[in-house]
């Protein structure tokens, strides 16, 4: 069973903190990517990456850095938590080439 | 125009019928559709994907493709409460997906 574990299922953040989330997969996936869910929008992409080291910009990459140093870790991070970054983030991670991505089950972020 | 557009529902459908949930996308060059289901709270869960224009079963579902009308759609055959959930379409763009933004499923008892 492929496992997608995130560190965190609910976090509160004070306005202006720095937050890391982390993400952790176990099946070698060489892609892991970053989304925010919010009600109306639906699931946008953030940030992804398909290696060590790569990172790519998805559609809202604004206020958000991410971070891959291991293949298996891939951590977002919002370098000044604003009120607007209050959301549901979701890590997903795939193999190289396609097929479908695996889901982490969520961390409700909210910023005070 | 949205990239990947799915009606917000809700659809209501009784126990036991067909639940039928269509996706349109704009990129005529995608070739890989995914479609996931998403309980309140929790995370997405893929049922099944889709490459081929046709028809592709897996046990209750059955997914569509249709690539000249940029058109791909979901049945629920013997639709049960426990089928209550949104539904998102996806089309992989790159190396991520893309997703609708979701239908809203009732099964009423």
């Amino acid at each position: 069973d492929v496992k997608v574990t995130q560190s965190s299922r609910y976090l509160v953040k004070r306005t202006g903190e720095k937050v890391f989330l982390e993400c952790v997969q176990d099946m070698d996936h060489e892609n892991m990517f970053w989304y925010r869910q919010d009600p109306g929008l639906g699931l946008r992409l953030i940030y992804f990456s398909y290696d060590v080291k790569m990172k790519e910009k998805g559609d809202i990459p604004e206020g958000y850095s991410v971070s891959r140093e291991k293949k298996e870790r891939f951590s977002l991070i919002l370098e000044s938590a604003s009120t607007n970054q209050t959301s549901m983030y979701l890590c997903a991670s795939s193999f190289a080439g396609a097929t479908e991505a695996f889901f982490g089950q969520g961390t409700r972020l909210t910023v005070v | 125009q949205k990239e990947v557009e799915q009606n917000s529902g809700p659809l209501s459908v009784p126990e036991g019928a067909i639940a039928s949930l269509n996706c349109t996308y704009s990129d005529r060059g995608s070739q890989s559709f995914f479609w996931y289901r998403q309980y309140s709270g929790k995370s997405p869960e893929l049922i099944m994907f889709i490459y081929s224009n046709g028809d592709k079963e897996d046990g209750r579902f059955t997914a569509q493709l249709n690539k000249a009308s940029q058109y791909v759609s979901l049945l629920i055959r013997d639709s049960q409460p426990s089928d209550s959930a949104t539904y998102l379409c996806a089309v992989k763009k790159g190396y991520a997906l893309n997703f609708g933004k979701g239908t809203s499923l009732l099964v009423t008892p």
